[in-house]
């Protein structure tokens, strides 16, 4: 089975601190993805990775930057640390290829950040 | 990117048949439609997908018409262990990013 392991479940920080979540997956996926959950918002894309040293902003990357070293981690760095980035992270990784299941997309049990 | 438009939410009895709509105007040549369903404090997980016309799993079933403008994830005989957010996805394979949107909540009430 593919595994996506985020390094922490719950992490408490303080406003301006500097922030890393951490993503690895097992199974050599090229795709990697980080998003964030609130409460009515749905998901929503911070960035995705399509390859190691790659990076591609999504919806909302505004505050975050990432960093891709090696293919099979991921990590999202809040470089200031606000209050309004208190959510439900969530890393993800799929493959690329071009059969149908490629985009099929498995997610880490989650990152729960409070910003204090 | 395609983009989707799900209701936000649903109630439903137990032992029903749900059929959610999404609906993707802007779907391209090359995407598939897949669905998601997340439970409380877990991750989404891959529930079915298809290109078009019928799919079937022992999950659920999917329904594309040929347009592929829409498409109905259908749940039978739901029981409360089906209560989660259902997100409906169009994505092409390759180095594409994979954008969710609110998804729908569905509660099944005994």
């Amino acid at each position: 089975d593919v595994k996506v392991t985020q390094s922490s479940r719950y992490l408490v920080k303080r406003t301006g601190e500097k922030v890393f979540l951490e993503c690895v997956q097992d199974m050599d996926h090229e795709n990697m993805f980080w998003y964030r959950q609130d409460p009515g918002l749905g998901l929503r894309l911070i960035y995705f990775s399509y390859d190691v040293k790659m990076k591609e902003k999504g919806d909302i990357p505004e505050g975050y930057s990432v960093s891709r070293e090696k293919k099979e981690r991921f990590s999202l760095i809040l470089e200031s640390a606000s209050t309004n980035q208190t959510s439900m992270y969530l890393c993800a990784s799929s493959l690329s290829g071009h059969a149908p299941r490629d985009t099929e997309a498995f997610f880490g049990q989650g990152t729960r950040l409070t910003v204090v | 990117l395609a983009k989707t438009t799900q209701p936000i939410s649903m109630d439903s009895y137990e032992g029903q048949e749900v059929n959610i709509t999404c609906s993707h105007n802007n779907i391209a040549t090359n995407d598939y439609i897949t669905w998601y369903q997340q439970f409380p404090s877990q991750g989404p997980r891959f529930i079915i997908q298809g290109y078009k016309t019928k799919v079937t799993n022992e999950v659920a079933s999917l329904f594309i018409p040929a347009d592929r403008k829409s498409s109905t994830l259908s749940l039978p005989r739901v029981s409360l262990s089906d209560t989660a957010v259902y997100y409906c996805l169009v994505a092409s394979s390759g180095n594409t990013p994979l954008v969710f949107g609110k998804g729908t909540r569905l509660s099944v009430i005994a």
